[in-house]
């Protein structure tokens, strides 16, 4: 069984640029989440997405968004780029997150360098 | 709010001997905890997690976790460090309503010499 995928592993942008991040989660499990990890920061919750909705947001500005298609894929989009979005995006799945469930299975993640 | 307080940053401990990571949490509500390592540019390998039961939890790899709700700690433990349980250990906390809404410790890094 395929793990979580995240697409590209690495990644260097320009301040002022745009970016976008891919997902793929295990399949049959419709929740996907993203958190950023950062040496500073540590690990921050940026939002969580089921059956194509936003079901939960972390506290990251709107320049941070992201969105689900049918097939449970993600995305993850980060405009106007700052120095202190360099960090590794973490993209986790599961298969809903109720009860016995409740477990998230980590991508290895995209490490973005803005310059 | 919820919150996870890893004290230590580091732990190091002989091949062989226990060791013990440490993790306190703040949840409204009842808890649900979990751990999770890290090696060198990968991402988050799941270990274990306490949803309810038994407050002793085995998960992957020999470790287990003793769930304490009078003392809000959700520990890790091993009976016997390898060298290549060394790596950077992660607690969690998410709650009832805020299923795959996890909150971080900042990590603690374990060293095992051999």
């Amino acid at each position: 069984k395929a793990g979580v995928t995240q697409t590209p592993r690495y990644l260097i942008k320009t301040r002022g640029q745009q970016v976008t991040l891919s997902c793929s989660p295990i399949s049959g499990h419709r929740s996907v989440s993203w958190y950023q990890q950062t040496p500073g920061q540590g690990l921050q919750f940026l939002f969580e997405y089921f059956s194509e909705t936003q079901r939960n947001k972390g506290n990251f500005p709107g320049r941070f968004s992201g969105r689900q298609f049918s097939n449970s894929r993600s995305e993850m989009n980060v405009s106007t780029l700052e120095l202190g979005d360099s960090a590794l995006y973490l993209c986790a799945s599961s298969l809903s997150g109720q009860g016995k469930n409740t477990e998230a299975f980590f991508g290895q993640g995209t490490r973005l360098t803005v310059v | 709010a919820q919150s996870v307080a890893q004290p230590e940053d580091q732990v190091n401990v002989a091949e062989g001997n226990p060791l013990t990571v440490k993790c306190t949490y703040s949840v409204s509500g009842n808890p649900y905890l979990f751990w999770y390592v890290q090696y060198p540019n990968r991402g988050l390998q799941f270990l274990l997690k306490y949803i309810t039961g038994d407050n002793l939890v085995k998960g992957s790899y020999g470790f287990e976790a003793e769930f304490n709700k009078s003392q809000t700690s959700f520990h890790l433990k091993k009976p016997s460090a390898l060298v290549s349980d060394s790596a950077l250990y992660f607690c969690a906390v998410s709650s009832l309503y805020n299923f795959n809404k996890f909150y971080f410790g900042s990590g603690t890094k374990l060293n095992v010499k051999p």
